[in-house]
């Protein structure tokens, strides 16, 4: 089952602040966010697991509410260098390591 | 490790010609997956392997499409015969211990079917 994420689309100025939402019918083992630049792959970000581990970057942040099935990635004081797609990847209730990935959210940053 | 590594980077071929794309994972690391991007479906799991064993080949969208993962250290996806819709970035990824670690990318094969 595909993660829903939302807005499907941001457009913010340098310095501002985003919240890009990843929701999902079933129970959830694990949240992954990836970023992707236009022509290249996908790159990790973050993990998110079951019973409050987070694995990742120390400039980004984000949250995994279990019972809501939800998670979202935090982007604050946005950088040009922020911009591209942003997808999370979920897997189900427990660790199949099935990776399922969102329809993506596009960040754009302007000066 | 020099990274997921996939080749070839582009491939254009005439429709109902085989295509193999080819994957080496980084050493060591378990779980192999497969992904086809397009702008209309998103980033699709195909089919992923654990210990070179295929787990779940149910996102694998028909027939024409087959993986194998001989060893270790290399996979490959053929479409056999091939067909303008495959046009896509297929990307091969590998993870450690499947989603309590991150997936590493490759740089993906852009195949253009004409």
């Amino acid at each position: 089952q595909q993660p829903v994420q939302s807005p499907q689309a941001v457009i913010l100025r340098e310095g501002e602040d985003a919240v890009i939402n990843c929701s999902s019918s079933k129970a959830l083992y694990s949240v992954h966010w990836y970023r992707q630049k236009h022509g290249e792959a996908p790159v990790f970000l973050m993990i998110l697991l079951k019973g409050g581990e987070q694995k990742g970057h120390d400039k980004i942040s984000a949250s995994f509410n279990e019972k809501k099935q939800q998670s979202s990635l935090y982007l604050t004081a946005s950088q040009l260098s922020y911009s591209g797609t942003y997808f999370c990847g979920t897997d189900g209730s427990s660790n199949t390591g099935k990776l399922i990935f969102g329809q993506g959210t596009t960040l754009q940053v302007k000066p | 490790d020099a990274g997921v590594i996939q080749s070839p980077r582009h491939e254009v071929t005439e429709m109902g010609q085989e295509v193999t794309l080819r994957c080496k994972p980084i050493s060591g690391h378990d779980y192999l997956f497969w992904y086809r991007q397009t702008m209309m479906r998103g980033l699709e799991l195909l089919i992923y392997f654990n210990n070179n064993v295929p787990i779940d080949d149910s996102g694998m969208p028909e027939d024409r499409f087959s993986a194998k993962m001989p060893n270790a250290s290399f996979s490959t996806l053929k479409i056999q015969p091939s067909e303008p819709r495959d046009s896509a970035v297929y990307f091969c990824a590998s993870s450690l211990e499947g989603s309590d670690t991150e997936a590493f990318f490759g740089q993906g094969t852009r195949l253009t079917v004409v």
